[in-house]
């Protein structure tokens, strides 16, 4: 079993506050990890795909991290609105582990005026 | 935008009834997914299909469940005999080629199932 961890579990900002949440995962056959975005309601929806030890990939104001060796990433806004409320989910991707998407239990985002 | 889609959105099924998950993937998508989420659970791969049959199935998917691609564009879940710890929202997902895993996954918006 794919053991993968998420925190904080929840958090409230104000509006323009920048915030971080991470994704721990185990770093041994590790192949990708996928960051999903998902609000109430609606479809879970990919930010990004990540593989590489040490990349940073970045959409408007949302960027990611990777740290392979040590099994983690970070998942960064700057100026949060109210707009990025929303479940932040992780899903690693170890070698042999086909294509299923093993999810952490998420980071919930509530960015309050 | 091309997107899943799933019917219904919500299912109420007495315990023991056979149900019949509908879901449309993206049209030029070859990789087929079910997911679900129990209330306050995370979200748990249930199943992957390529090429007609299962590529991938979890501990979750046993004989009470099966998956058909019946015609060229849906994707169905049946669970033959539905059971109280079935309740749970219930995903499909596609994505465009077997380079898989590092393959976006498109999500459809859920049908709620619940068991009476």
């Amino acid at each position: 079993i794919l053991n993968v961890e998420q925190s904080p579990q929840s958090l409230h900002v104000q509006e323009g506050d920048s915030t971080n949440f991470t994704c721990s995962f185990p770093s041994s056959n590790f192949y990708a990890l996928h960051w999903y975005r998902w609000e109430t309601a609606k479809s879970p929806e990919a930010l990004f795909v990540m593989t590489l030890n040490g990349d940073e990939k970045k959409k408007g104001r949302i960027s990611a991290t990777l740290n392979t060796k040590e099994g983690y990433s970070y998942l960064y806004i700057k100026g949060s609105q109210p707009e990025d409320s929303a479940t932040y989910l992780c899903a690693p991707i170890l070698t042999g582990g086909g294509n299923k998407l093993t999810f952490g239990t998420g980071t919930q985002l509530k960015v309050e005026l | 935008e091309p997107e899943v889609t799933q019917t219904p959105s919500h299912q109420v099924t007495q315990m023991g009834q056979e149900v019949i998950l509908r879901c449309v993937p993206i049209s030029n998508h070859l990789y087929f997914y079910w997911y679900r989420q129990i209330l306050g659970q995370k979200v748990e791969f249930l199943v992957s299909f390529y090429n007609n049959e299962i590529s991938e199935k979890s501990e979750i998917f046993d004989d009470q469940f099966s998956v058909e691609r019946p015609d060229g564009s849906n994707f169905t879940l049946k669970i033959r005999s539905t059971k109280l710890e079935d309740s749970a929202m219930y995903f499909c997902a596609s994505s465009v080629s077997r380079g898989g895993n590092l393959n976006e996954q498109f999500f459809g918006p859920g049908t709620r199932l619940t068991v009476l």
